[in-house]
C-alpha cells in the first residue's frame, strides 16, 4: 500500500526566506506527483505536476523535483512572500490503482 | 460552471441521522473523484467514477457509505447512520481526462465540511 509522508508538518518562516518541503513515498511505481495548495476553506489548488520520467519542474517562484528511484519530492518556494501561507499538499497517482494518494500535508506560515 | 460545486458547504448532522453530500463536476468531465480530508491530515480516496459506471470504490470506510451518479454528471455521496468519526471535509474533484492514471489536472471543490454531533 502506497504511503506519502511530508515533513515537517508545520513551517514557519519570515518573509524573503526560501521554503523547502519534502516529500516522501513508499512504492516508486507511480505515474507522477503533484503538488498542491490549499488555503483554509478552500478546496485544492494544483501547483506543479511532475510525471515520472522527469526530475523536476518550475513555475515562477516554485520548484519541484523528483527522485523517483528514492521515493522523494522537494518542493522550493523562493523569497516567501505571507501569500505563501497555506498548506502544501504532495500527491502521487500510482501505478496500480485510479487514485492520488496524498501526504498528511506542511501547514506554512510566512511571517511579514 | 466554471467549476466544480459542492453543496451544501456545511452540514451538522445528529449522530444516526443520514446525510446527502453533492458534486456538480465540471461540464463534460468524465472522471469524478470523491475524498475524505480528517482535520489536520491530507485527503483520502474513497471512490472514483468514469461517467456514470464506479469503477473503484475500495476506499469507502464502511457500508454506510454509498456514492452514485446515475447521469453521468451530479454525483451524490450517501452516508447512512452517521457517526461521530464521519466528521471531515468531503471533495470531490473532476477531469477531463477518461484515463485516470493519465490525469494532468484534477479540479477540486471548495468541500462539504460535515460535523456530526
Amino acid at each position: 500500500k502506497q504511503e506519502v509522508t511530508q515533513i515537517p508538518a508545520a513551517l514557519s518562516v519570515p518573509e524573503g526566506e526560501n521554503l523547502v518541503l519534502n516529500c516522501s513515498f513508499t512504492d516508486s511505481a507511480i505515474y507522477n506527483l503533484q503538488w498542491f495548495r490549499q488555503d483554509p476553506g478552500k478546496g485544492l489548488t494544483s501547483l506543479l505536476l511532475i510525471q515520472s520520467s522527469q526530475r523536476e519542474q518550475t513555475s515562477g517562484r516554485l520548484n519541484a523535483s523528483l527522485d523517483k528511484s528514492s521515493g522523494r519530492s522537494t518542493l522550493y518556494i523562493a523569497a516567501s512572500q505571507p501569500g505563501d501561507s497555506a498548506t502544501y499538499l504532495c500527491a502521487v497517482w500510482g501505478a496500480a490503482g485510479n487514485k492520488l494518494t496524498f501526504g498528511g500535508g506542511t501547514r506554512v506560515l510566512v511571517k511579514p | 460552471g466554471a467549476g466544480v460545486s459542492q453543496s451544501p458547504r456545511y452540514k451538522v448532522a445528529k449522530r444516526g441521522q443520514d446525510v446527502a453530500l453533492r458534486c456538480d463536476p465540471i461540464s463534460g468531465h468524465v472522471s469524478l473523484f470523491w475524498y475524505q480530508q480528517a482535520l489536520g491530515q491530507g485527503p483520502e480516496f474513497l471512490t472514483y467514477f468514469q461517467n456514470e459506471a464506479q469503477l473503484d470504490k475500495s476506499g469507502l470506510p464502511s457500508d454506510r457509505f454509498f456514492a452514485e451518479r446515475p447521469e453521468g454528471s451530479v454525483s451524490t455521496l450517501k452516508i447512512q447512520r452517521t457517526q461521530q468519526e464521519d466528521s471531515a471535509v468531503y471533495l470531490c474533484a473532476s477531469s477531463l481526462d477518461p484515463q485516470a492514471f493519465e490525469v494532468d489536472r484534477y479540479t477540486f471543490g471548495s468541500g462539504t465540511r460535515l460535523t456530526v454531533v
